[in-house]
């Protein structure tokens, strides 16, 4: 049972415009999500994360939305660029603020920025 | 560059073979995290040291999978009589109180 779910495998965005990735988790014991963005070859590099007493995090260009009644968060790039292209994995953690612990990780959605 | 370093980027094997891979974390990182990750999906976690001890390991470390993490530095992934389904990319990460830092990955191909 996946507890933490990427439902679109991929998303087709125009540059400049909004990405928008989505995230549904199952676990209510999730107290920090992190968004990782992986380049073919190299392993996740981290992006942005929120802990669950927040609703909102802003980096840049990157924002992280959580909505803890619907257990739902979502990454938004604005604007959207084509060195964006790379696949997204939503992760979880329980406890220890996503530092330390194991991380539970979606199946990832590939953004694909066209100039 | 200090990152996460691992060893070898790719090794393919023959089915019923050994084979051992290495991690050197960040030096100041005393908790190591190996972590696996097939075609589709994410990763998944496996296993993951405090300095030397090994503290959790996920049912998916099958008997024929062994980690070691000696004097708490560098640490090693030996998968035995490797099976087709052991075909996947091997991450391995390091963290302290302030994030996760993953190496680049191993990737196995058994044939």
């Amino acid at each position: 049972d996946q507890q933490v779910k990427q439902n679109s495998p991929s998303l087709s965005v125009q540059e400049g415009r909004i990405s928008i990735l989505n995230c549904d988790y199952t676990n209510s014991m999730f107290d920090y999500f992190l968004w990782y963005k992986k380049y073919p070859a190299e392993g996740p590099t981290f992006l942005i994360s929120i802990s669950s007493i927040k609703d909102k995090n802003e980096d840049g260009r990157f924002t992280v939305f959580l909505n803890k009644s619907a257990k739902h968060l979502s990454l938004h790039i604005v604007p959207s660029q084509p060195g964006d292209s790379a696949v997204y994995f939503c992760a979880a953690s329980e406890g220890y603020g996503g530092s330390q612990g194991n991380l539970i990780f979606g199946k990832g959605t590939k953004l694909s920025v066209k100039p | 560059d200090t990152g996460v370093s691992q060893d070898p980027r790719h090794k393919i094997t023959k089915r019923g073979q050994n084979v051992t891979f290495r991690c050197d974390p960040i030096s100041e990182h005393n908790r190591l995290y190996w972590y696996r990750q097939t075609l589709g999906q994410g990763p998944e976690f496996l296993t993951y040291f405090q300095n030397e001890a090994q503290l959790e390991k996920s049912r998916l470390l099958s008997d024929r999978f062994s980690a070691e993490r000696p004097k708490g530095s560098f640490s090693t992934l030996e998968i035995q009589r490797t099976e087709q389904g052991d075909s996947a990319m091997y991450l391995c990460a390091s963290s302290t109180v302030y994030g996760y830092t993953f190496g680049s990955g191993t990737r196995l191909t058994v044939v």
